[in-house]
């Protein structure tokens, strides 16, 4: 099994642009969940899915759009990107709701 | 004020001591508890999963949860270099849909 697999590893966006980082797991787990990482504010949730077909809002969703058509992957969608984006951004998995998730190796986006 | 503090340290002790971490937290609603080690520029991997109050083993690390304080604690016993990384807590609600995380403690065991 990969686990929980982040594309791409690094990425550098100018404001206004837009991008998808794209996020997949082979465990056929049903809850998946994308974080943000900012030195001291530890990770918060941006949005998680219980399911395919299933969304919803965590912590901190402005700017940020999800969907859940399969499975395997839970790709997070940037509209319109500032530099308050700047961040690493890791996604994660479960069998069962919240507990236990394995996480990806991250994604560490900068926004100028 | 955040749902969960963490003290950030750094913490630096010898090889072999006992080493106590802690977080606090607001919300008394919160019923799972969990504590992650993050290895720099890594995603955070699970080490500890607990429910309600009470204590929990696991070799050499020991997870503790007092909800009448809102207090949780993890223990590692004879620390190893290895050891070193960032502890997160995390904790939510009874429906695991949401978890709320600490800042991270930075650990530093010393040989």
């Amino acid at each position: 099994n990969a686990g929980v697999t982040q594309t791409p590893k690094f990425q550098v966006l100018k404001t206004g642009q837009s991008m998808t980082l794209q996020c997949a797991q082979d465990m056929n787990h049903e809850y998946m969940s994308w974080y943000r990482q900012d030195p001291g504010m530890g990770l918060r949730l941006i949005h998680y899915s219980v399911g395919a077909g299933i969304t919803d809002q965590g912590e901190v969703p402005n700017g940020y759009n999800v969907s859940r058509s399969t499975t395997e992957d839970f790709p997070l969608r940037l509209l319109s990107a500032a530099p308050s984006q700047t961040s690493v951004y890791f996604c994660a998995s479960s069998r069962n709701r919240g507990y236990e998730q394995y996480f990806g190796p991250g994604t560490r986006l900068t926004v100028t | 004020q955040k749902e969960v503090e963490q003290d950030p340290g750094p913490l630096s002790v010898p090889e072999g001591a006992i080493v106590s971490l802690n977080c606090t937290y607001s919300n008394s609603a919160f019923q799972y508890f969990m504590w992650y080690r993050q290895y720099s520029r890594k995603g955070p991997e699970l080490l500890m999963y607990t429910y309600s109050s009470g204590n929990k083993e696991d070799g050499r690390f020991t997870a503790q949860v007092d909800k009448s304080s809102k207090y949780i604690s993890l223990f590692i016993r004879d620390s190893q270099p290895s050891d070193s990384a960032t502890y997160l807590c995390a904790m939510s609600e009874n429906t695991g849909n949401q978890f709320y995380f600490g800042t991270g403690t930075s650990l530093t065991v010393i040989p």
